[in-house]
């Protein structure tokens, strides 16, 4: 079935310091979306990517979706401590259900 | 808007019991996709409802169970409850069903199996 994985599982920045998560999936994606989920609270959609190559920006936040559809990154410039939370991708390709990485967790030490 | 309520936040369980958790969608919402959320598993799809009809299951076994009526509120059930069942349960909800729809999570139910 379709995978879903993201690097790194873990990332501790300085606050200030950039932050890049990969998203890679084992089959073609028709869209992937990229939610927030801070510590004790529940998943906040950020973005959804839809078009191959693209990419969105949000403030300092960048998204952008590989040209093959099969993988995304989310870039945050000058890290804030309110960036502090885990970052998930979830993709579906075509006609099945969401499956979402397993996040990456970002500590901002400030 | 008020957003997605579930209730109840938290609950208790011993193995062997079951369990029926709520979750009222966003007004207007009329999709509805359940997940499990554990430390070690991450974010699992259990399946999602749109008009009632259940259009996608997850790769959970049969004891996972739901429905959706026709305010469109959800409900799920657990039945013969297993200690590897503790976990957060968080309820989506989209205002069409489809890939393209963003989803906004409840606060979810947590439960705890003993």
């Amino acid at each position: 079935g379709q995978q879903v994985m993201q690097i790194p599982q873990y990332q501790h920045v300085q606050e200030g310091e950039d932050f890049t998560t990969y998203c890679n999936s084992s089959t073609t994606l028709s869209n992937i979306q990229w939610y927030k989920q801070r510590p004790g609270g529940h998943p906040v959609f950020l973005i959804q990517l839809v078009k191959s190559g693209e990419v969105k920006k949000q403030k300092r936040l960048t998204f952008q979706f590989g040209e093959a559809k099969k993988n995304s990154s989310l870039h945050i410039t000058a890290t804030q401590t309110t960036d502090v939370g885990t970052y998930f991708c979830a993709g579906r390709d075509y006609g099945q259900n969401f499956v979402f990485g397993p996040g990456t967790r970002l500590s901002v030490l400030p | 808007k008020a957003g997605v309520t579930q209730t109840p936040r938290y609950l208790i369980k011993t193995r062997g019991q079951q369990v029926t958790l709520s979750c009222s969608p966003i007004s207007g919402h009329r999709s509805v996709s359940w997940y499990q959320q554990t430390p070690g598993q991450g974010l699992q799809f259990l399946f999602e409802y749109f008009s009632e009809t259940q259009r996608n299951k997850g790769n959970f076994p049969g004891r996972f169970s739901g429905r959706q009526f026709s305010n469109s509120r959800s409900e799920m059930n657990v039945s013969t409850l297993e200690l590897g069942d503790s976990a957060l349960y968080l309820c989506a909800s989209s205002f069409l069903a489809g890939a393209y729809n963003e989803q906004f999570f409840g606060p979810g139910t947590r439960l705890t199996v003993l």
